[in-house]
């Protein structure tokens, strides 16, 4: 059974700084796997999606990077804001029916 | 554009009441429906998916069931809810089952049983 990992569960940096977030999954056998996004009491925003023959996917300062045989995911948020702050959830799709296990989530507070 | 709607936004409901919540989807056609339940101190867990009307699969055994009676409707229900039967529930969307189909959340429906 698939498991999806992510750390640190919590992150509180200053404005400004850039920071990675880490996603590890323990079966590479996967299609793709997804970044979201998602602010408090709200559903969730794709921000990227890496399919399983990528290593990387760029969208303005958020960059992406996939190991699927090490099993590990990194999200990238260069210069970050306090528009940031929410909480990133990575999922990977792993059969044909799309169908997403999440990982647990890394709730990011970014201060002024 | 398409866009995703759920309802009601917020439920509070008695422990052995009925449950019905409604998701739909505009601007789509043939979509490949989910719904997820996200429960306080746990991940967002799939319970149930629809590549088509009338065709639903379930995740995870419990006393909800879901149904599909047009292309871009998708209902989650329950007899009698339990009290563990509270969260946030969130339906999504994709436009297929490719490699390149991300999944479109609705806004959720936060579910209180007392």
């Amino acid at each position: 059974k698939q498991e999806v990992t992510q750390i640190p569960a919590a992150l509180s940096v200053p404005e400004g700084e850039n920071l990675v977030l880490n996603c590890s999954f323990t079966d590479s056998a996967i299609y793709n796997l997804q970044w979201f996004r998602q602010d408090p009491g709200k559903g969730l925003t794709s921000l990227l999606l890496i399919q399983s023959s990528q290593r990387e996917q760029t969208s303005g300062r958020l960059n992406a990077s996939l190991d699927k045989s090490s099993g590990r995911s990194t999200l990238y948020i260069a210069a970050s804001q306090p528009g940031d702050s929410a909480t990133y959830l990575c999922a990977v799709n792993q059969n044909a029916g799309n169908m997403l296990t999440f990982g647990g989530g890394t709730r990011l507070m970014v201060k002024p | 554009s398409q866009t995703i709607h759920q309802w009601p936004a917020t439920l509070v409901q008695p422990v052995g009441s009925p449950l019905s919540l409604e998701c739909t989807v505009e601007g789509t056609s043939n979509p490949n429906l989910y719904w997820y339940r996200q429960a306080a101190g746990r991940g967002l867990q799939l319970l149930f998916y629809s590549v088509g009307i009338g065709q639903i699969s379930s995740e995870v055994p419990q006393n909800l069931s879901a149904s599909r009676p047009q292309d871009r409707q998708f209902i989650l229900s329950s007899k009698k809810l339990l009290l563990s039967d509270s969260g946030f529930y969130l339906c999504a969307w994709s436009k297929g089952t490719g490699l390149t189909d991300t999944q479109y959340f609705g806004p959720g429906t936060r579910l209180t049983v007392l």
